[in-house]
């Protein structure tokens, strides 16, 4: 199974800074890396697919990058609604596993 | 409008059984990969179960492989997933995923989620 391991656990930062946020597979993935965004209440979105495509309606601030092991989701300038949790999940192999998520919260 | 809307979670003792549903809309189901993914209470996601468009190919995480059972009816558009033998530890959040066409593994649409919670 591959663990992926996101850091930080919590990513204290205020509206208009920029957020860089790490997910680290334990062996390669290639590019297949997802990030997904969840607010308390609701289900997980879809952002980013194969590392660093945008998922429709996602806005240009979100950006991923990275291939192998190692991949960042960077938020530009933070919104209000960009508060969450985000998650990366791998869909290289069986089991799909995510990764344990990063909390960005209000500085 | 996608929409998947899940229902059946509810209390169940533990050693019992469930049965899940998600009712899909607003896309044809028959052309799509679905999963069922988990999210224990104030923990993260968890991947559950994949079915491939056909519902030929079927795999499962090892902590329900044996007890759980993913199924589909694309002429009903529906996903189903019989949960058996259940523990504490599924007690969670059941969402319907639907893969990305053609991925099997990104999750594009998510239902609201069904609560199972598995105690005596």
């Amino acid at each position: 199974e591959i663990v992926l391991t996101q850091s930080p656990a919590i990513l204290s930062l205020s509206p208009g800074e920029r957020a860089t946020l790490s997910c680290r597979a334990s062996q390669s993935v290639d590019t297949y890396v997802v990030w997904y965004q969840q607010k308390p209440g609701q289900a997980p979105r879809l952002l980013i697919y194969d590392a660093s495509k945008r998922a429709t309606g996602i806005p240009a601030r979100f950006f991923g990058g990275g291939s192998g092991t190692d991949f960042t989701l960077t938020i530009s300038s933070l919104e209000p609604e960009d508060f969450a949790v985000y998650y990366c999940q791998q869909r290289i192999n069986w089991p799909r596993t995510f990764g344990q998520g990063t909390k960005v919260e209000i500085k | 409008e996608v929409q998947l809307v899940e229902s059946g979670g509810g209390l169940v003792q533990p050693g019992g059984s469930l049965r899940l549903s998600c009712a899909a809309s607003g896309f044809t189901f028959s052309n799509y990969e679905m999963n069922w993914v988990r999210q224990a209470p104030g923990k993260g996601l968890e991947w559950v179960s994949y079915i491939s468009n056909s519902g030929s190919a079927i795999h499962y995480a090892d902590s329900v492989k044996g007890r759980f059972t993913i199924s589909r009816d694309n002429a009903k558009s529906s996903l189903f997933l019989q949960m058996s033998s259940l523990r504490a530890e599924d007690t969670a959040v059941y969402y319907c995923a639907r893969a990305r066409r053609y991925s099997a593994g990104d999750f594009d649409s998510w239902g609201q989620g069904t609560l199972v919670t598995v105690s005596s």
